[in-house]
């Protein structure tokens, strides 16, 4: 059981390119979310999704654009990289439950924008 | 505006000695969850806190939380240096979505 997949674990990019970062899920989770991690700032929620064809914006999802088509997959999508992009990425999917939510995260990627 | 709040932000003490670490937010919740964050690792669950008086405990380490008061607390009894870590908070306000806490970077010194 694979959990939260992301790819790639680093990456760098110039200004102005573009990028995919990946995720997959095996566990059947409905939900699934981006967050990025800065320093001095904690983690902080991009997008999310409750569902296949149903994403919605969080805190900070200027720059950023993401699809669900499938259940296992949520890629997150850089149009035109920002230094201000650079950043860890973590990906997480997560179900509820009568305990409140049960949240998997990646092992996140970390993006530099030069 | 939301906001998750922890203090302190950093932390140094020696093994052996107690402390606490404080978690504010600033609207009303009932779920409230601590992850632990190792240098260059993902983040791991360590408690969830469902409802006002909810205490956790794990080893060393207690966790509390008081809705009325939209305050959780990590309390660490007789620090090891396993320890060492960033601890962070989040609060559960919509459903599924996290609003995290600044984290709380732990250094326990031999």
């Amino acid at each position: 059981n694979a959990g939260v997949t992301q790819t790639p674990k680093f990456q760098v990019l110039k200004t102005g390119q573009s990028m995919t970062l990946q995720c997959a899920q095996d566990m059947n989770h409905e939900y699934m979310s981006w967050y990025r991690q800065d320093p001095g700032m904690g983690l902080r929620l991009i997008h999310y999704s409750v569902g296949a064809g149903i994403t919605d914006q969080g805190e900070v999802p200027n720059g950023y654009n993401v699809s669900r088509s499938t259940t296992e997959d949520f890629p997150l999508r850089l149009l035109s990289a920002a230094p201000s992009q650079t950043s860890v990425y973590f990906c997480a999917s997560s179900y509820s439950t009568s305990s409140g939510y049960g949240y998997t995260f990646g092992s996140g990627t970390r993006l530099t924008v030069v | 505006e939301l906001k998750v709040e922890q203090n302190p932000l950093f932390l140094s003490m020696q093994e052996g000695k107690n402390y606490t670490i404080y978690c504010n937010y600033s609207t009303t919740s009932d779920r409230l969850y601590w992850y632990r964050q190792d240098p260059g690792k993902s983040l791991e669950s360590l408690f969830v806190l469902l409802s006002n008086g909810a205490v956790k405990q794990e080893g060393r380490l207690m966790a509390s939380l008081d809705t009325k008061a939209r305050l959780s607390t990590l309390h660490i009894t007789a620090a090891v240096h396993d320890l060492s870590a960033t601890y962070f908070c989040a609060v559960d306000i919509l459903g599924n979505q996290f609003y995290f806490g600044t984290g709380t970077s732990l250094t326990v010194i031999p």
